[in-house]
């Protein structure tokens, strides 16, 4: 098992639509949580922090669910600027224990 | 404020060869991770450094090695280059170690071409 798992996609779906991608983890020490967006031969770029009470940012609604050990991704009245591929971030440990890990990602594509 | 920078962008090297990458954080940053991102896969974490020291290594060999100098720029080093190694190389720097919840930022990339 992947120590992080992402459904690959891709995902296509119409202009104002709304999106929602989830993202398991195995490791229950894990700390921190973020979401980030690649454009095509692109470099990542921060999407938004996970909190423990979720958190929002715009059309964009975070979730994390340590229970369950998934964290999600809402995105509201989807444009076509927002499709990309779609990376979960999850890090665990602490000093020479660190390790980062990156979910393979979920494409995503907004038609008109 | 200029991003993170690295250098060079692309790069042909052929098997057996060794590869030096190089890394420019974001002024005030004291933490480099280095990546590698195979097409169609999620970035692989290599190495963390925070104030000079290394803080996290992933799964890779030790063919690959890194440092980070007193400016906090790093340096990534492969020998003995595989044509597996061919990939895109990324490094990202944070304010602090990323467990501690603060988020890393990606510079362009290297891309090793490995014939």
């Amino acid at each position: 098992r992947k120590e992080v798992e992402q459904d690959p996609g891709p995902f296509n779906v119409p202009e104002g639509a709304t999106v929602a991608f989830n993202c398991t983890y195995s490791n229950s020490a894990s700390q921190s949580f973020f979401w980030y967006r690649q454009d095509c031969r692109k470099e990542p770029k921060l999407l938004m922090s996970v909190y423990s009470s979720g958190n929002e940012d715009g059309r964009f609604t975070a979730q994390l669910n340590r229970a369950s050990q998934y964290i999600s991704l809402l995105i509201r009245d989807s444009k076509l600027s927002d499709s990309a591929t779609y990376l979960c971030v999850v890090s665990s440990g602490y000093s020479s224990a660190s390790k980062i890990i990156f979910g393979s990602g979920t494409r995503l594509s907004i038609r008109p | 404020d200029a991003g993170v920078t690295q250098s060079p962008t692309h790069l042909i090297k052929t098997r057996g060869q060794q590869v030096t990458l190089r890394c420019s954080p974001i002024s005030g940053h004291k933490s480099v991770s280095w990546y590698q991102q195979v097409l169609g896969q999620g970035p692989q974490f290599i190495f963390q450094y925070y104030e000079k020291e290394e803080r996290g290594r992933g799964n890779f060999p030790d063919r690959f090695s890194a440092r980070q100098f007193p400016n906090y720029s790093s340096e990534l080093n492969v020998n003995a280059l595989l044509l597996g190694d061919s990939a895109l190389y990324l490094c990202a720097s944070s304010f602090v170690v990323v467990e501690l919840s603060y988020e890393q930022y990606f510079g362009p990339g290297t891309r090793l071409t490995v014939t």
